[in-house]
């Protein structure tokens, strides 16, 4: 069975800092992963995935993350925070078999961005 | 193109009514995806469908919750007898294919109480 964790329930950044959101999966092969961000009372936007290919996956918003097999990581960056970056974020995985796209997600991180 | 439409936005369904939710995936779209979003947590999946079939239903409790995408017309979650538990909000997402690691596109979730 596969699993997400997320370090950290609420994050607070000044803006112009550095954004370090952490998800940790477990998974008997390597997944698929995912992160979405969600704004307050809405659905969950896609900023980026990693399937194959390059490591460093580069999403939208100036957010990136970095698949780390060896730690079984798929940290979310951005290098200067933004007050529109204050929002939940989710870090996903799935299997990397073909049919069933269903989602595995971790328990959110709340950003906070202060002035 | 419009994107995945629920409705309704809000629901308020007294103890031991029904609640009917709705989901019209994106036009080209033809597997749907449900989550429950229970308060402070991060989403759930409950069940994946294609038109006329379930595929996975393993997160779907096993009374009073039921699920269908019909030929022809919106996916429909079907909650029967509410109780308070159920208060959530219910997100809807859909894919053109199968299991291509495209991820998927989501709604804007339908916000059950149960009062």
């Amino acid at each position: 069975a596969q699993s997400v964790t997320q370090l950290g329930s609420h994050v607070s950044v000044s803006e112009g800092a550095l954004v370090l959101l952490r998800c940790n999966y477990s998974s008997s092969v390597p997944p698929y992963l995912f992160w979405y961000v969600q704004y307050p009372n809405q659905g969950l936007q896609l900023l980026l995935k990693y399937t194959t290919g390059a490591t460093l996956v580069k999403g939208i918003n100036g957010f990136e993350a970095e698949f780390k097999k060896s730690e079984t990581s798929f940290h979310l960056t951005k290098p200067s925070a933004h007050m529109s970056d204050a929002a939940e974020y989710f870090c996903a995985v799935r299997n990397t078999n073909f049919g069933n796209e269903k989602l595995t997600f971790g328990t959110g991180t709340r950003l906070t961005i202060i002035p | 193109n419009a994107g995945v439409m629920q409705n309704p936005r809000h629901l308020v369904r007294r103890r031991g009514q029904e609640a009917r939710l709705r989901c019209s995936p994106m036009k080209g779209h033809s597997h749907v995806y449900w989550y429950r979003q229970l308060p402070e947590e991060g989403l759930k999946f409950m069940v994946y469908l294609q038109k006329e079939n379930i595929i996975d239903e393993s997160g779907m409790p096993k009374e009073r919750f039921s699920a269908e995408f019909p030929k022809e017309g919106p996916s429909i979650l079907r909650i029967q007898q509410v109780v308070r538990g159920d208060s959530a909000a219910y997100f809807c997402a859909s894919s053109p294919s199968e299991g291509l690691g495209y991820g998927y596109t989501f709604g804007s979730g339908t916000r059950l109480t149960v009062v």
